[in-house]
C-alpha cells in the first residue's frame, strides 16, 4: 500500500531533550516536507527536500533540524526541543520536484509532540 | 499564491449533497485549484483539483467557473464520515510546493 508514516506517532519529552521524528514513504517520491499544525494557526511549512541531499527551509525552520540521505526518508530532528514546539506534526510527499508543481501531496497520519 | 476565501463553517444532511464554496478572485492563468480536506487532526487527504474546466473523481465533484474567480466542491451524497475541515488551496507556477491550507471550511455532517 501506497503511504507515508512517520513515528512515533505520539510523544511526550522534556526540555532540552534532543528527539527524531522519523518520516518515510513507499512511493518513490522526490519531494517531501514537514508540516506543523496549531490551532488557529493552521497548517505551517517547517523544511522541505527536493531530492537526496537537497533541503531548504519552510516558513518556521527555527529549532528544527532535517536530512535526506535516503529517497524514502526525511527525518525531522528537534536538537534542544523547547515548549514551544508542542505541536502536531506532518510530513508529506509528492512525486516530482521538477516542473509544474501541481503533484498531488500525500500526508502522513501526524505526530503529537508535547515538550514539558 | 493567490488567496482563498472560504465560509468558517457549513452543515449537511447525510445523504444529501454538500457544496462548498471558495473565492479566489486573483487567481492567475497557471494556477490549479485544489481541494484537500483534514478528519480529526489526522492527515490532510487529496480531494481533488482542477485549472478551468469542471472536473469529477470517485469522491467529488469540482466546479470552477468560467472567470475561474470561485469554484464549488460537490459531495454528492454527504455520509457522517465527510465531517471534516476543507481546505480549498490555489498553487501552481513558481510559487513552490509549500501547501497554503489557510482556515478552510468546517463541514458537519448531521443524522
Amino acid at each position: 500500500e501506497a503511504q507515508v508514516t512517520q513515528n512515533p506517532r505520539y510523544l511526550i519529552t522534556v526540555t532540552g531533550k534532543k528527539l527524531t521524528v522519523t518520516c518515510s514513504q513507499n512511493m518513490n517520491h522526490e519531494y517531501m516536507s514537514w508540516y506543523r499544525q496549531d490551532p488557529g494557526l493552521g497548517l505551517r511549512q517547517i523544511y522541505y527536500s527536493m531530492n537526496v541531499e537537497v533541503t531548504d527551509k519552510g516558513d518556521v525552520p527555527e529549532g528544527y533540524k532535517v536530512s535526506r540521505k535516503e529517497k524514502r526518508n526525511f527525518p525531522l530532528i528537534l536538537e534542544s526541543p523547547s515548549p514551544n514546539q508542542t505541536s502536531l506534526y506532518f510530513c508529506a510527499s509528492s512525486l516530482s520536484s521538477s516542473g509544474i508543481n501541481t503533484d498531488t501531496q500525500y500526508f502522513g497520519p501526524g505526530t503529537r509532540l508535547t515538550v514539558l | 499564491d493567490a488567496k482563498t476565501t472560504q465560509p468558517p463553517s457549513m452543515d449537511c444532511a447525510e445523504g444529501r449533497a454538500a457544496n462548498l464554496p471558495c473565492n479566489h478572485s486573483t487567481i492567475s492563468g497557471n494556477e490549479y485549484v485544489y481541494w484537500y480536506r483534514q478528519i480529526h487532526s489526522q492527515g490532510p487527504q487529496y480531494i481533488i483539483h482542477g485549472l478551468k474546466n469542471n472536473e469529477t473523481n470517485e469522491m467529488a465533484s469540482l466546479i470552477i467557473t468560467e472567470d475561474r474567480k470561485s469554484s464549488t466542491l460537490i459531495l454528492p451524497h454527504a455520509t457522517l464520515r465527510d465531517t471534516a475541515v476543507y481546505y480549498c488551496i490555489v498553487r501552481g507556477g513558481n510559487s513552490g510546493y509549500a501547501l497554503n491550507f489557510g482556515k478552510g471550511t468546517s463541514l458537519l455532517v448531521t443524522p
